[in-house]
């Protein structure tokens, strides 16, 4: 059946560069995103990416996609405190097809 | 504007009791759905509303009920409720399909002891 998989602790010194990794078992998936939780707080989305691209930038986000392993990364870039968050990777195929949602990965920065 | 909001914060019931869920968003979303977060889990889909008018089951929809009240409003209701409900609940909505982004509200914490 379909399935998210994701590690569910990383975590990174200030100023490094973080790598938050997820896999994703249903290969017609159309649309990969990546969602931040701050605590106490609903999920907000950082970014999304399309199944025909292997890789998006934004800001100090990098987005790779491995279409062939079903593999999913999230990289940040100079990582702040300001980043301690939980990320959900998820995957959908469109239109009213469910998103699933990986456990999450409990990014931590320590100084 | 607010985005979504989603009344109560926090709820603690006792098993068999009933309660509802309110949910609102203020951004003319024509999507509407409800999610439980367990530890460990990620996100459930238990329902949702494409449009005003109609609700469709998600992935755990067993003893949950909803309401579209209107393009703004859609509510989850606990008909008598079970330890195993407890859970966070989030609200969200979204323009209009899954493919399109995902507003959230800050979520219910329940409990059901």
């Amino acid at each position: 059946g379909e399935d998210v998989e994701q590690s569910l602790f990383l975590s990174v010194r200030e100023g490094d560069s973080s790598v938050i990794n997820c896999t994703y078992t249903d290969s017609s998936s159309t649309y990969l995103y990546w969602y931040k939780q701050e605590p106490g707080a609903g999920l907000q989305l950082l970014t999304y990416i399309f199944s025909n691209m292997d890789m998006k930038q934004d800001q100090r986000l990098t987005v790779l996609l491995n279409k062939k392993d079903k593999h999913l990364s999230l990289r940040i870039a100079d990582t702040q405190t300001g980043d301690s968050a939980i990320y959900f990777c998820a995957e959908g195929t469109g239109g009213y097809n469910k998103l699933i949602f990986g456990a999450g990965t409990r990014l931590a920065v320590h100084p | 504007n607010a985005g979504v909001t989603q009344t109560p914060k926090f709820q603690v019931l006792k098993t068999g009791q009933s309660m509802t869920l309110q949910c609102a968003q203020d951004m003319n979303h024509n999507s509407m759905y409800w999610y439980r977060q367990d530890p460990g889990m990620g996100l459930r889909l238990i329902y949702y509303s494409a449009s005003e008018g109609t609700t469709d089951k998600g992935e755990v929809p067993n003893g949950y009920n909803v309401s579209r009240l209107n393009k703004r409003e859609f509510s989850l209701r606990l008909e008598s409720a079970a330890p195993s409900q407890t859970s966070v609940y989030f609200c969200a909505s979204s323009v209009g399909d899954f493919s399109y982004e995902q507003y959230f509200g800050p979520g219910t914490r329940l409990t059901v002891t």
